[in-house]
């Protein structure tokens, strides 16, 4: 069974004081790892597709990487407006059955005071 | 493009009655999905759809039921709704990319409350 675990559940920083989120998977083969934002009362915004050990993506002050058992989302300098929940998944490398067949964690939510 | 669109936006319904919610969306992609999103739980999905009259359950499939007659139309039926069918429920598209990963893009989501 897929598992996702993200880390930790709620983070509070102050503005401009880097971090990291971590997101533990345990996967029979690994298709990718995505990474989402979700604001209170709407759904998840894509933010990054990771498809291998070692990979990593940037935008703004958000960057992602991937080891064969976990992700991290680390923040530079974040601004309050980063603030936001954090969610993880992983789709299985499952032959044509895992389209369309995501595990999310239950996120990590991060609070950015000024 | 519209994206994903989800109607209602929010819903009361009484334990035993039944109702749909709509999902649609405009990019032509061939996978649809049904997710839900209690406290503490993040999202789980319900059931999905690679195509055109093709559906198959997910982790929580009891209590709903999906078709799937066009691209655009995913609807969720929950048939005789239970307090414990009270959350949000997101649907999501995507495609097939060339690496075998499919980036899934959500709707705004339902907002469910089952008395």
């Amino acid at each position: 069974e897929d598992q996702v675990t993200q880390s930790p559940e709620a983070l509070r920083l102050q503005e401009g004081e880097s971090s990291s989120l971590n997101c533990s998977y345990t996967v029979s083969g690994l298709r990718g790892l995505f990474w989402y934002r979700q604001d209170p009362g709407k759904g998840p915004e894509f933010l990054f597709t990771l498809y291998s050990a070692g990979e990593e993506k940037e935008k703004e002050r958000l960057k992602a990487t991937l080891t064969k058992k976990e992700s991290f989302l680390h923040i530079t300098a974040p601004k309050p407006e980063d603030s936001a929940t954090y969610l993880c998944a992983v789709q299985a490398d499952a032959g044509g059955t895992s389209y369309g067949k995501l595990t999310f964690g239950q996120g990590t939510i991060l609070t950015v005071h000024p | 493009n519209a994206g994903v669109t989800q109607t209602p936006k929010f819903q009361v319904l009484k334990t035993g009655q039944s109702m749909t919610l709509q999902c649609a969306q405009d990019m032509n992609h061939e996978y649809m999905s049904w997710y839900r999103q209690d406290p503490g739980m993040g999202l789980r999905l319900i059931h999905y759809s690679v195509g055109a009259g093709i559906t198959d359950q997910g982790e929580v499939p009891n209590g709903y039921n999906v078709s799937r007659s066009t691209t655009e139309d995913f609807p969720l039926r929950l048939l005789s709704a239970a307090p414990s069918q009270t959350s949000v429920y997101f649907c999501a598209s995507s495609y097939p990319s060339g690496s075998g990963a499919d980036t899934q893009y959500f709707g705004p989501g339902t907002r469910l409350t089952v008395l």
